[in-house]
């Protein structure tokens, strides 16, 4: 079993929609987890962090996250074009090795006009 | 301005041939990491290090060798002994790793091909 786990898509979204990532860890461990987004050819960069059950909202993004589910997601709200890139979900190890980040696969996401 | 420099940003290696990637971070960070992508895929872990003089393997650290004899440097050597090594290799630092808030930053990749 990975130890997250992304569908890797592409999810398709008209301009305008909800967009709705999702992304299961199988570390009951975990205490931090974020969403990084990937353009093509780039390196990623962090759009959002969440270290608690619930949700965060910042702007149009808003995490979600529930750790008896081991279950986190990102819903990007009014998509644009500019939202189209691959997004990968991150956790952070459970044990002592806390410093050990490790990234899925990442969900390719793109916003039709 | 503060940030994470990778050296070069293009490598062409011959098979059997050793090389190192360079990563030089200003940022005061204490922990450093390096992940291996490839096309169409996420980020793979190979080493990362938490304080000076110390690292631990990934989940992909055969065919890699690092060390962390400074706060700000991180190098990558990418051994003959690697298989596969044509990737995109990413290097990337926290304030204190996962202990607070684990966010990285991260370098603008050395993209590296073996002929």
């Amino acid at each position: 079993q990975k130890e997250v786990e992304q569908n890797s898509g592409p999810l398709s979204v008209p301009e305008g929609a909800i967009a709705s990532l999702n992304c299961t860890y199988s570390d009951r461990g975990s205490q931090s987890f974020f969403w990084y987004r990937q353009y093509s050819g780039k390196s990623p960069e962090l759009i959002m962090s969440i270290y608690s059950n619930g949700d965060k909202e910042d702007g149009r993004f808003t995490a979600q996250l529930n750790k008896a589910s081991q279950y986190v997601s990102l819903l990007i709200r009014d998509s644009q074009p500019s939202d189209s890139a691959t997004y990968l979900c991150a956790v952070t190890a459970g044990d002592s090795s806390a410093s050990k980040i490790i990234f899925g696969s990442g969900t390719r996401l793109s916003i039709r006009p | 301005d503060g940030g994470i420099t990778q050296s070069p940003k293009y490598l062409f290696r011959k098979e059997g041939q050793n090389v190192t990637l360079s990563c030089e971070q200003n940022l005061n960070h204490d922990a450093m990491y390096w992940y291996r992508q490839d096309p169409g895929q996420g980020l793979r872990l190979i080493y990362y290090s938490q304080i000076v003089n110390d690292f631990q393997k990934g989940d992909i650290a055969e065919g890699y060798s690092v060390s962390r004899e400074k706060k700000e440097s991180f190098p990558l050597t990418v051994t003959s002994a690697q298989k596969n090594p044509t990737a995109f290799y990413l290097c990337a630092s926290s304030i204190d790793g996962g202990r607070s808030t684990g966010e990285l930053f991260f370098g603008e990749g050395s993209r590296l091909t073996v002929l």
